[in-house]
């Protein structure tokens, strides 16, 4: 597609509940991200894939998150037993890769947990 | 480890008129990447600018203007006669130049309002 794509653009959970979180990235972009921003504040870099292989998941808050791209491609970001904590959006964005190319983000997702 | 600030939580200015946005970073790398973001409430976020520490010209797009200064460690965006549409939340980031390294490290956020 043109740009990257998130779905769902809101989802509401309930705190315990497990949650999926869909990004498909840029054709043919190598580098894919996702971060969390919560209310009021900037975006912070959760994890980092180049093709399928996980880089850093360092930002990762807790064992609650997991992320895969088990084709290089689509991503998701799960988050299990959700916190009330969690409520952010959820932002991707993905790269040619390298230190040239810029970053193209999707509108993400918001996630609220009750 | 590193760090952006953006001291101006919210800024709210008249129509027409100039406005500068302030950011700070700080970081132990001699090379790195500045950035500034748009965020408008559809939620993405809108690449502005791409500036390499070794480059410290300053930077002018139509209204838009950079001002990147090594020396005080800051990168500073100016918007001259402001627009409506120039509402937003504004974002300065910071990314390191290591190889398997590229995230982004973002400042709070600026939300700007232009008054009509």
């Amino acid at each position: 597609g043109a740009g990257v794509s998130q779905s769902p653009r809101y989802k509401v959970a309930k705190r315990g509940q497990d949650v999926a979180l869909r990004c498909d990235p840029i054709s043919g972009h190598v580098s894919l991200f996702w971060y969390q921003q919560a209310l009021g504040q900037g975006p912070e870099f959760l994890t980092y894939f180049q093709n399928e292989a996980q880089l850093d998941k360092s930002g990762l808050p807790s064992d609650r998150f997991f992320a895969e791209r088990p084709e290089g491609s689509v991503s998701t970001l799960k988050i299990q037993r959700t916190q009330q904590e969690d409520s952010a959006v959820y932002l991707c964005a993905s790269s040619l890769g390298g230190f040239y190319y810029g970053y193209t983000f999707g509108s993400g997702t918001r996630l609220t947990v009750v | 480890a590193q760090k952006v600030t953006q001291a101006q939580t919210e800024i709210s200015v008249v129509e027409k008129e100039d406005v500068t946005l302030d950011c700070v970073y700080e970081t132990r790398d001699t090379t790195y990447y500045l950035f500034w973001y748009k965020q408008p409430p559809s939620g993405e976020l809108v690449f502005l600018i791409r500036r390499n520490s070794f480059d410290e010209q300053n930077e002018i797009s139509g209204r838009y203007s950079w001002n990147f200064q090594k020396s005080t460690s800051s990168f500073n965006f100016t918007i001259t006669a402001s627009q409506v549409v120039d509402s937003a939340v504004y974002f300065c980031a910071l990314r390191q130049l290591r190889f398997g390294n590229e995230k982004l490290t973002f400042g709070t956020g600026t939300r700007l309002t232009i008054i009509p």
